[in-house]
C-alpha cells in the first residue's frame, strides 16, 4: 500500500490569499491526482499531475486558480489562489498504488475561507 | 457522460443488521471498481477493489459484488456495528492510471 501525507490538515484562510497544499508519498508513483470535495458533496477531480510535465486540468478548473507542481515522483503541491468562500472544501491528493491499481488517498486538507 | 449513482443517499439501521449499499454506473466498460469509506472531515480509506474480470471481493464483514454487464455493484455489510457509521463511496476507473469517477456516497448510521 501507499502512505500519503498531506499538509496542512486544516486551515482557516482569509479571502484573497493563497495557500499551498503539500502531498508526500512514501514510494515513487507515476501519476498523482488532486480532488476537491465541497461540503456535502462527492469528490471532483481537479487535475492529474505527472512528474516532468504540465498538469492536466479538468473542465472548470484552470492553472491560474489551481497551480500544481510535481518536482519528483514522490511529491506534489496544489495551490489554491485568490481564495473566496466558495473554495472552502476538503482537498485530497491520491495516487495509483500500482498494486492491482488500488487508489490511495491522503487524509485531506480542510480549508475554510472567511 | 460517465456517471456513478449510489442508492440510498442515507441509511439508518439498528446495530446487528445486515445491509446492502448500491452503486450503478452508466458506462459498463470499467477497468475496476473501488469502495471507500470516509469519516466526517477525513480522507478516504479503501475498502475493496474489484477488477473488471472479478465478480466479488470479501474483506471481513464486507462483501462487494460486481455485475459489469448491468452496470451495478453492491456492498454488503454483515452484522453492522456503530463503528461502521460513515459515508461509503463507490468509484470506477476506465483504464489503468486514470482517475476515479465517484458517486455521491451513502451516509450510513448504525444505531446502538
Amino acid at each position: 500500500s501507499a502512505v500519503i501525507s498531506q499538509k496542512p490538515s486544516r486551515d482557516i484562510c482569509q479571502r484573497g490569499t493563497s495557500l499551498t497544499i503539500q502531498c508526500q508519498v512514501d514510494s515513487q508513483v507515476t501519476m498523482m491526482f488532486w480532488y476537491r470535495q465541497q461540503p456535502g458533496q462527492s469528490l471532483t477531480l481537479i487535475a492529474t499531475a505527472n512528474q516532468g510535465s504540465e498538469a492536466t486540468y479538468e473542465s472548470g478548473f484552470v492553472i491560474d486558480k489551481f497551480p500544481i507542481s510535481r518536482p519528483n515522483l514522490t511529491f506534489s503541491t496544489l495551490t489554491v489562489s485568490n481564495m473566496s468562500p466558495e473554495d472552502s472544501s476538503i482537498y485530497l491528493c491520491s495516487v495509483d498504488g500500482g498494486w492491482g491499481n488500488t487508489i490511495y488517498f491522503g487524509e485531506g486538507s480542510w480549508l475554510t475561507v472567511v | 457522460k460517465q456517471e456513478v449513482t449510489q442508492i440510498p443517499a442515507a441509511l439508518s439501521v439498528p446495530e446487528g443488521e445486515n445491509l446492502v449499499l448500491n452503486c450503478s454506473f452508466t458506462d459498463s466498460a470499467i477497468y475496476n471498481l473501488q469502495w471507500f469509506r470516509q469519516d466526517p472531515g477525513k480522507g478516504l480509506t479503501s475498502l475493496l477493489l474489484i477488477q473488471s474480470s472479478q465478480r466479488e471481493q470479501t474483506s471481513g464483514r464486507l462483501n462487494a459484488s460486481l455485475d459489469k454487464s448491468s452496470g451495478r455493484s453492491t456492498l454488503y455489510i454483515a452484522a453492522s456495528q456503530p463503528g461502521d457509521s460513515a459515508t461509503y463511496l463507490c468509484a470506477v476507473t476506465y483504464s489503468g492510471n486514470t482517475p476515479l469517477v465517484f458517486g455521491k456516497g451513502t451516509r450510513l448510521s448504525v444505531i446502538a
